[in-house]
């Protein structure tokens, strides 16, 4: 069973404060990393593909990095606002899933207090 | 919104008793996917199909079956129902099947079984 690892399970910040997550994935048979921002009651929402080594992204105020090599990638929100307020998920996707199906983490639930 | 729609939003039934879901992907997408969100764990991905055919499989159980249209809207069939089948299910759509792309996620259809 492959798994993808994010950390923390949750996380409190002040309105300003700046932020990072961690998500760990298995780094053989690497296909693409994905993140997304999913608010209750809503559709996750795509941020970012990350498929080589390396790979910087970046939307606004939220970046993340990838790497392969040691199975991480990072996702980072600098000034977090009060609507950056979701969970955060990573996924992944791998070469021996006969397909380009997502493993997700189970998520960051980031609160950003004001 | 990501241009992804299912139907219904809410289902309520007993146990025993089968539910038809359904997922209409965004315009021009090929690719359907269907992940299942049940307490306390990750999105888990259950079937995929690409322009009709059936392309991969994950931990989707018998009692479920899933299919394609000629007009790409999919729809998922689950019989035989038991109470941990209560669980949030996501459709999601990509143009392709690609490495890199982007998988652009419905509102999910939350079941409860009773």
């Amino acid at each position: 069973i492959l798994n993808v690892e994010q950390s923390p399970q949750s996380l409190h910040v002040q309105e300003g404060d700046s932020t990072n997550f961690t998500c760990s994935f298995p780094s053989s048979n690497f296909y693409a990393l994905h993140w997304y921002r999913w608010e209750t009651a809503k559709s996750p929402e795509a941020l970012f593909v990350m498929t080589l080594n390396g790979d910087e992204k970046k939307k606004g105020r939220i970046s993340a990095t990838l790497n392969t090599k040691e199975g991480y990638s990072y996702l980072y929100i600098k000034g977090s606002q009060p609507e950056d307020s979701a969970t955060y998920l990573c996924a992944f996707s791998y070469s021996g899933a006969g397909s380009y199906q997502l493993t997700f983490g189970k998520g960051t639930k980031l609160s950003v207090i004001p | 919104d990501s241009g992804v729609t299912q139907t219904p939003k809410h289902l309520i039934t007993a146990t025993g008793q089968r539910v038809t879901l359904r997922c209409s992907p965004r315009s021009g997408d090929l690719s359907v996917y269907w992940y299942q969100q049940s307490l306390d764990q990750g999105l888990q991905f259950l079937i995929q199909y690409y322009n009709g055919e059936e392309r991969a499989k994950g931990n989707i159980l018998e009692r479920f079956s899933a299919q394609q249209f000629p007009d790409l809207h999919s729809e998922l069939n689950l019989s035989s129902l038991e109470l941990g089948d209560s669980a949030l299910y996501f459709c999601a759509s990509s143009v392709y099947q690609g490495r890199g792309e982007t998988q652009y996620f419905g509102p999910g259809t939350r079941l409860l079984v009773l």
